[in-house]
């Protein structure tokens, strides 16, 4: 059984650009969440989905970042515009739907983001 | 809202001498609490959980960790390290009534010296 895949594993971008990055949940997990990692930091929530839906997005900045969990492909999270403050590791994780609150979230290997 | 403190940012061990890695938490409803490991340019593992039950909880590689819920702690130890388990150490909690987000600490960067 695949664990949760991201790609790309890194992505340079330079100032302006968009940025692209996706996740694929391991098998049969339907909720989606993502996380930032500053450097020196620990992380940081962003958004929670499920299926064609966001849950909570608390975490996400108010512009220039969106999320997406179609019926069909990964889960999409974009930056558009993006400043070198956005240089960061960037970690997807999935659970199962049974009953999120307990299951244990398991993490992708993350996408490294590098804007010069 | 809850938030994770973890004292320690580096811990400087040697190979088979006994670890804790400390961990205090803060929040107004009870809560789940976890310890994941990262290894250099890796995603996070799960190393245990407490969820409810038993105070002291076993994960894997021979890490344990300890509930306290008078002192809102987590502490995480290992009674043997070995070089292998030179990594990142991440405390995190969740609340069970609500969100499913994961509130992380710090970190806590655990070498092992030969």
């Amino acid at each position: 059984n695949a664990g949760v895949m991201q790609n790309p594993r890194h992505l340079v971008r330079r100032r302006g650009q968009e940025a692209r990055l996706r996740c694929s949940p391991m098998k049969g997990h339907s909720h989606v969440y993502w996380y930032r990692q500053l450097p020196e930091e620990g992380l940081k929530f962003m958004v929670y989905l499920q299926k064609e839906n966001i849950i909570d997005e608390s975490g996400m900045p108010k512009e220039r970042f969106s999320a997406e969990f179609p019926k069909e492909g990964p889960s999409i999270l974009r930056i558009q515009q993006v400043v070198r403050g956005d240089s960061a590791a960037y970690f997807c994780a999935s659970s199962h739907n049974r009953d999120p609150t307990q299951e244990t979230q398991y993490f992708g290997p993350g996408t490294r983001l590098l804007v010069l | 809202a809850q938030s994770v403190t973890q004292l320690d940012s580096q811990v400087p061990v040697f190979e088979e001498a006994p670890v804790e890695l400390r961990c205090n938490y803060s929040s107004s409803v009870s809560v789940y609490l976890f310890w994941y490991v990262q290894y250099p340019n890796q995603g996070l593992q799960l190393l245990l959980k407490y969820l409810s039950g038993s105070t002291l909880v076993k994960g894997i590689n021979g890490f344990e960790a300890e509930f306290n819920k008078s002192q809102t702690s987590f502490h995480l130890r290992k009674p043997s390290v070995h070089i292998s388990d030179t990594a990142e150490y991440f405390c995190a909690v969740s609340d069970p009534q609500g969100a499913q987000k994961l509130v992380f600490g710090q970190g806590t960067r655990l070498t092992i010296n030969p």
